[in-house]
């Protein structure tokens, strides 16, 4: 079973602040994701990553930065937080079949 | 990628089998059928994918409209632990362009 481990699971941060999401797997995937989900809604990907230090913007990249250091970990960064960016973040990682994807267990972002 | 339509929410006893739909009429020659559910408090988790016919696992079947445009997700004897959204996602497969496009999935409720 693919192992997606997120930290921290519960952030509160004050607007205009830094914010750092951090995501690790063991699985030797190459691909990894940043989602955001708002209550209600499905999830949307703000960032992507197919190889070590590369990174891809997703469908909504505005107000966040992601770094994939090594294989393992990939990080999604809100360098002046907002309040909008309130949500649970989901990270995922993949293998060849791009939509079989394994998500972590999420971080919930509450921007006061 | 095709768009998907979902009905936003159904309900079913404890023992009953349960069918979840999903429209996909613009569905590419090159796109996959898969379908997760999301359980509260937790990440997406995939249960099958398919491309024509029928697919089955150990956790469900998937039947595909002989024209494609129409995919059933048959979940059997549901319990208590099966209350989640299920989202049907339509995408390329294998392939940098194959990316997840959740949309608001369909809450299934449970009752004992």
């Amino acid at each position: 079973e693919a192992a997606v481990t997120q930290s921290p699971r519960s952030k509160v941060a004050v607007t205009g602040g830094k914010v750092t999401l951090s995501c690790h797997q063991t699985n030797n995937h190459d691909y990894m994701y940043w989602y955001r989900q708002d209550t209600g809604h499905g999830l949307r990907l703000i960032h992507y990553s197919y190889v070590a230090d590369s990174t891809e913007k997703g469908d909504i990249p505005d107000g966040y930065k992601a770094s994939r250091p090594s294989q393992e970990n990939f990080s999604l960064i809100l360098e002046l937080a907002s309040l909008s960016q309130t949500a649970v973040y989901f990270c995922a990682s993949t293998t060849g079949n791009y939509a079989e994807q394994f998500f972590g267990p999420g971080t919930r972002l509450t921007v006061l | 990628l095709a768009k998907t339509t979902q009905p936003p929410s159904m309900e079913a006893y404890e023992g009953q089998e349960v069918n979840v739909s999903c429209s996909h009429t613009n569905i590419a020659t090159s796109e996959y059928i898969y379908w997760y559910r999301q359980v509260p408090h937790q990440g997406p988790q995939f249960i099958i994918q398919g491309y024509k016919d029928y697919v089955v696992n150990e956790v469900a079947s998937l039947f595909i409209s002989a024209d494609r445009k129409l995919s059933t997700l048959s979940l059997p004897w549901v319990s208590l632990r099966d209350a989640a959204v299920y989202y049907c996602i339509v995408t390329v497969r294998g392939s940098a362009l194959g990316r997840l496009h959740f949309g608001a999935g369909t809450q299934l409720i449970v009752i004992p």
